[in-house]
């Protein structure tokens, strides 16, 4: 089955800086990749996915970017801010296999 | 669309008493998932249904956990005899189609057995 490690578990930037968590899948079926953003004390909502027929998506100041050959993916946060403090999680799903979630990022922005 | 309802939002128990946890999905959504998510283990996935049936329960801790869905509109997790470990925050989520879609959770039970 599918297996996704994300790096790294915890990310602390200073507010107007950029954020990168990254991660790698193991099913090289894996079609779909979500991104989920949990607020303390909330449910996960996705804030962006991408599939594997496309390489990056953006969407005003966050991106994602997909290397299918490296089974990697990444999501990119431009110009933080003090809202985006959160735990993120990615995962990965392919047709036939359902999603498996990454262990999750505990990203902090300092103001 | 009302999203995913979960009830109850908080349960508060004693060792040893059954716990029943409900979850409505979003209508027309044709699978359902449970998942169990703590501080140690994160987001666990302890089982999901495709039209009403159970595909993997592989991810149920053991036979004190079962889980139902009788019809499209309407599953439950129930714990019994539940025990201290179990305390965790439980989200259910629901899926439009195929595995290449997104998941919608609903805002979880937070469950606390003491």
């Amino acid at each position: 089955g599918e297996n996704v490690e994300q790096h790294p578990s915890t990310l602390s930037v200073q507010e107007g800086d950029s954020a990168v968590i990254k991660c790698t899948y193991s099913d090289s079926a894996s079609n779909y990749f979500p991104w989920y953003k949990q607020e303390l004390g909330k449910r996960p909502q996705l804030i962006i996915d991408i599939r594997s027929n496309v390489g990056e998506k953006k969407d005003q100041r966050i991106a994602v970017t997909l290397n299918k050959t490296a089974k990697h993916f990444s999501l990119h946060i431009t110009e933080t801010q003090p809202e985006d403090s959160a735990v993120y999680f990615c995962a990965a799903s392919s047709d036939n296999n359902d999603m498996r979630f990454g262990a999750g990022t505990r990203l902090t922005v300092k103001p | 669309d009302a999203g995913v309802i979960q009830s109850p939002r908080h349960e508060v128990t004693e060792m040893g008493q059954e716990v029943t946890l409900r979850c409505k999905p979003i209508s027309g959504h044709n699978s359902l998932f449970w998942y169990r998510q703590t501080m140690m283990r994160g987001l666990e996935l302890l089982i999901y249904f495709n039209n009403n049936v159970p595909i993997d329960d592989s991810g149920m801790p053991e036979d004190r956990f079962s889980a139902k869905m009788p019809n499209a509109s309407f599953s439950t997790l129930k714990i019994q005899p539940s025990e201290p470990r179990d305390s965790a925050v439980y989200f259910c989520a629901s899926r439009p189609g195929h595995a290449g879609e997104t998941q919608y959770f609903g805002p979880g039970t937070r469950l606390l057995v003491l």
